[in-house]
């Protein structure tokens, strides 16, 4: 049981490029979400999803897609990366009706 | 809009001593509280939390208290050690909206 895993751990991007941060989850959670966490400001929502097939937007979603095909998988695309999208990026998962979130260990992005 | 504020942002107590953190939400429809310890190049760990309907919760050496009243949540740590040095998010929720707060940087002295 691997818990909440993300890839890759550490990424360079320069501006304008494109990536895909993975996010996957092997405790059958209906719950995955996306957060950015950056100094002074806490963690900030970025996109959730309910279910396989669903998809949100939280609370700074723009310049990121997400889609969830399976419930076990919950990417995060950076269509033309920006400056002020270095950050730290956390994949969370949660049981239905529980409330709960289990975070991943996180990605750090930084764009130059 | 909603937000959750949290203080202090830096706290520092020796060794063996109890350490208080406190959280005011602003959402009065939460009823999930959860805590989250992070360490230093690691993801956030749920360490405790409450739901509305109960007023405190202990394990161990943590406790959380939760005043709906006053929209006021506290984690209080006992006869801290060196491993408690860490970085403490509260965090308000209903149906997986979740505010955080910014964080508390706790540092235990040996």
């Amino acid at each position: 049981n691997a818990g909440v895993t993300q890839t890759p751990k550490f990424q360079v991007l320069k501006t304008g490029q494109s990536m895909t941060l993975q996010c996957a989850q092997d405790m059958n959670h209906e719950y995955m979400s996306w957060y950015r966490q950056d100094p002074g400001m806490g963690l900030r929502l970025i996109h959730y999803s309910v279910g396989a097939g669903i998809t949100d937007q939280g609370e700074v979603p723009n310049g990121y897609n997400v889609s969830r095909s399976t419930t076990e998988d919950f990417p995060l695309r950076l269509l033309s990366a920006a400056p002020s999208q270095t950050s730290v990026y956390f994949c969370a998962s949660g049981p239905r009706r529980e409330n709960t979130i289990y975070f991943g260990e996180g990605s750090w992005l930084t764009v130059v | 809009g909603e937000n959750v504020e949290q203080h202090p942002s830096t706290l520092s107590v020796q060794e063996g001593d109890s350490a208080v953190i406190k959280c005011t939400y602003s959402d009065s429809a939460s009823n999930y509280f959860p805590w989250y310890k992070q360490e230093l190049g690691k993801g956030p760990q749920l360490i405790i939390d409450i739901r509305s309907n109960v007023g405190e919760k202990k394990d161990q050496r943590i406790a959380v208290t939760l005043n709906k009243t006053a929209k006021h949540f506290s984690l209080h740590i006992t006869e801290t050690q060196p491993e408690d040095s860490a970085v403490y998010f509260c965090a308000a929720s209903i149906n997986y909206k979740y505010i955080f707060g910014t964080g508390t940087r706790l540092k235990v002295l040996a």
